[in-house]
């Protein structure tokens, strides 16, 4: 089935010690999307890709960063995380056009 | 912020009974989504509405849509317990933008 995957799904990383999450999609789309959620929040998104162009958010701290090496693959690193970066990390893909957004299951992250 | 708001922000009802969620948004819109989440896991689509269309069903799921008040409904009839749930509006702001723009989400919890 085509599907979004992220990796892994559990992540303990310690303060400012740099970490990076995964995303990979079988479903050949041209946008991929980084949101991160806290607990009881909306998701906010921080960037996002279209083929190769990279579109960050104005308020996208810059400890994260993003990296899209084929359509397949999307990598978020967060270079120094602090307390306040523990939360849930989406990854989902839409179509070129498209409205949809596909999500993987996340990744949730716990600084330590 | 764009960021649409969703009323209530907890519903609980009896299994088989009727949840109606609100969401209101800010500036004009190409379309309007609705998402469930279930708890630790990522968004799953339900159903999108554009701005031209009023109603629209798919399954248990009626959603309306007044761009004059700039507000949308979600309607989930004969509910089930499996519909426990967040479920979270969404507005595209132009076609093609890409980028979605999350509510803040309602917890609806179906009590068996």
């Amino acid at each position: 089935d085509a599907m979004v995957i992220q990796n892994p799904r559990y992540q303990v990383t310690q303060f400012g010690k740099p970490v990076t999450l995964s995303c990979s999609q079988t479903l050949n789309h041209n946008v991929m999307y980084w949101y991160q959620q806290k607990s009881s929040q909306a998701p906010k998104l921080l960037f996002h890709y279209y083929d190769k162009d990279f579109n960050n958010e104005a308020d996208t701290p810059d400890n994260f960063q993003s990296r899209r090496p084929n359509t397949s693959f999307c990598f978020l690193d967060i270079r120094s995380p602090g307390l306040g970066d523990a939360a849930m990390y989406l990854c989902a893909t839409s179509s070129t056009g498209g409205e949809t957004q596909y999500f993987g299951p996340g990744t949730r992250l716990l600084v330590l | 912020s764009q960021q649409g708001e969703e009323d209530p922000q907890a519903l609980s009802i009896q299994e088989g009974e009727n949840a109606t969620m609100n969401c209101s948004y800010k500036t004009s819109i190409n379309n309007l989504q609705w998402y469930r989440q279930n708890s630790g896991r990522g968004l799953v689509h339900l159903i999108l509405i554009r701005s031209n269309e009023r109603e629209k069903h798919s399954g248990r799921l009626r959603v309306t849509l007044d761009t004059s008040k700039k507000s949308s409904s979600l309607l989930i009839t004969a509910s089930r317990a499996a519909d426990t749930a967040s479920y979270f509006c969404a507005t595209e702001r132009n076609f093609g933008n890409e980028k979605l723009t999350f509510g803040t989400g309602t917890r609806l919890t179906i009590i068996p």
